[in-house]
């Protein structure tokens, strides 16, 4: 069973800090992992990818992989009233009968305050 | 260029029905996934296709559903004989090619009354 795990929060910032949203995957085969934000009523709207191990930034959202600790995060910078919205984590095997589908985790859902 | 598109946006049905749900990708993309999401549950994949080919069907839940794609652009969900479980928002995404990250179009709520 391929497992993307995540707290389902709700994780709560003030305007201006920095939110930090953890995921973790079961399968060592996953190559590509996926942020999505996705609105109340809404459909996911991708926001990040990332397929090597480090950083990556674009604009005030950065994500982290480890492959070794099979671990991904996403920060966002400078938090906005605007960012609140349920992220999900998503990891896709690079090969085998699978490959193709995303592994959703539950999502997080994140308020930011003024 | 535009999104991907479903349609329609809303269906309510009576139980024991036929439903069939359209997907229209973004031009040029060869890869199409069809998702489901339940109130309160994660996206639970269906199906994937990559050209007109499918793939991974393993997803589907049961024999009542199905779905092709013709063309390699537009694709539909069939869903025979719905059941109240069926009602949900069905997803479709596409990518350029698998393994490329994928746009999910709106959505189409199901409902099984």
């Amino acid at each position: 069973q391929k497992e993307v795990e995540q707290n389902s929060g709700p994780l709560s910032v003030p305007e201006g800090a920095i939110a930090s949203l953890n995921c973790t995957y079961s399968d060592r085969g996953s190559q590509s992992f996926f942020w999505y934000r996705q609105y109340s009523g809404k459909s996911p709207e991708l926001i990040m990818f990332i397929y090597s191990n480090g950083d990556k930034e674009d604009g005030r959202f950065t994500a982290q992989l480890n492959k070794a600790s099979q671990y991904v995060s996403l920060l966002i910078r400078d938090s906005q009233p605007s960012d609140s919205a349920t992220y999900l984590c998503a990891a896709s095997p690079d090969r085998g009968s699978t490959l193709g589908r995303l592994y959703f985790g539950r999502g997080t859902q994140l308020t930011v305050w003024p | 260029g535009a999104g991907v598109s479903q349609s329609p946006s809303n269906k309510v049905t009576e139980k024991g029905k036929d439903v069939e749900l359209r997907c229209d990708p973004i031009s040029g993309h060869t890869a199409l996934y069809w998702y489901r999401q339940s109130l309160g549950q994660g996206l639970e994949f269906l199906i994937y296709f990559q050209g007109n080919s499918a793939p991974d069907k393993s997803g589907l839940p049961s024999d009542r559903f199905s779905a092709e794609r013709t063309g390699g652009s537009v694709s539909t969900l069939t869903i025979q004989r719905t059941q109240q479980e069926d009602s949900a928002v069905y997803l479709c995404a596409s990518s350029r090619t698998v393994n490329q990250p994928q746009h999910f179009g709106d959505g189409t709520r199901l409902s099984i009354l």
